[in-house]
């Protein structure tokens, strides 16, 4: 079936510092990628759809100058947490639409970023 | 507001019974409904779905029931298994939105042997 790689799974990083989270889909073109964050106790929230080869649709209150996605392949899809501040931590999760299988959608497995 | 609810936290089954995971949406316009496990520091993992033309969808120990007029699903596991503990998430979405799903908070399963 269809996997998405994420990676780091978790990192801590300083105050002021930027953090890359990369997503890949292992085998199959992701055209479509999706970034989440999740808060403890909440719900999955959508921050941002990507397209490759395209900007990023960013939702309502995310900071598109904040959190940098790229999409530069069908299978790379990156999300980079620029000057990071402790509300920064969160739980990330990337997900791939594969148009196929699942309605489409294939998960992650989440980066748990701490911002000291 | 919330488009999709799962009202209920938490919920504690034991082995061997039914357990039963509520989700309520307001959207009209959701023609498209999932559920997700999920356990700690992992990405979530879909089990089963259901299209808003049908209002049950069976796959083994799973079962999704709709109730469009009352916007309400519910997912029952039976029997249920110690190893289904976890968060369970509802999902839904509709075409015009590009098909971007909107989650519930989400409902801690804990199965007891």
């Amino acid at each position: 079936g269809a996997v998405v790689s994420q990676h780091p799974s978790w990192v801590i990083c300083k105050s002021g510092t930027s953090v890359k989270i990369e997503c890949r889909s292992l085998d199959f073109q992701a055209t479509t990628m999706f970034w989440y964050r999740q808060f403890p106790k909440q719900s999955l929230m959508l921050m941002a759809t990507s397209n490759e080869g395209s900007k990023a649709t960013y939702e309502q209150g995310v900071e598109k100058d904040k959190f940098l996605i790229n999409h530069a392949s069908l299978t790379l899809s990156t999300l980079t947490v620029t000057s990071a501040h402790p509300e920064d931590s969160s739980f990330y999760i990337c997900s791939a639409r594969t148009a196929t299988i699942n309605y489409g959608y294939t998960f992650g497995s989440g980066t748990r970023l701490t911002v000291v | 507001d919330q488009q999709v609810k799962q009202n209920s936290p938490s919920l504690s089954v034991q082995e061997g019974r039914i357990s039963i995971l509520n989700c309520d949406y307001t959207n009209s316009m959701f023609d498209y409904f999932l559920w997700y496990k999920k356990y700690p520091a992992e990405g979530p993992t879909f089990l089963i779905s259901i299209s808003s033309i049908k209002d049950k969808n069976e796959d083994g120990r799973f079962t999704v029931f709709l109730n469009k007029s009352a916007k309400h699903l519910s997912l029952h596991i039976v029997p249920s298994q110690p190893g289904d503990s976890a968060v369970y998430f509802c999902a839904a979405s509709d075409v015009g939105s590009q098909g971007n799903l909107i989650f519930g908070k989400g409902t801690k399963l804990s199965v007891k042997p």
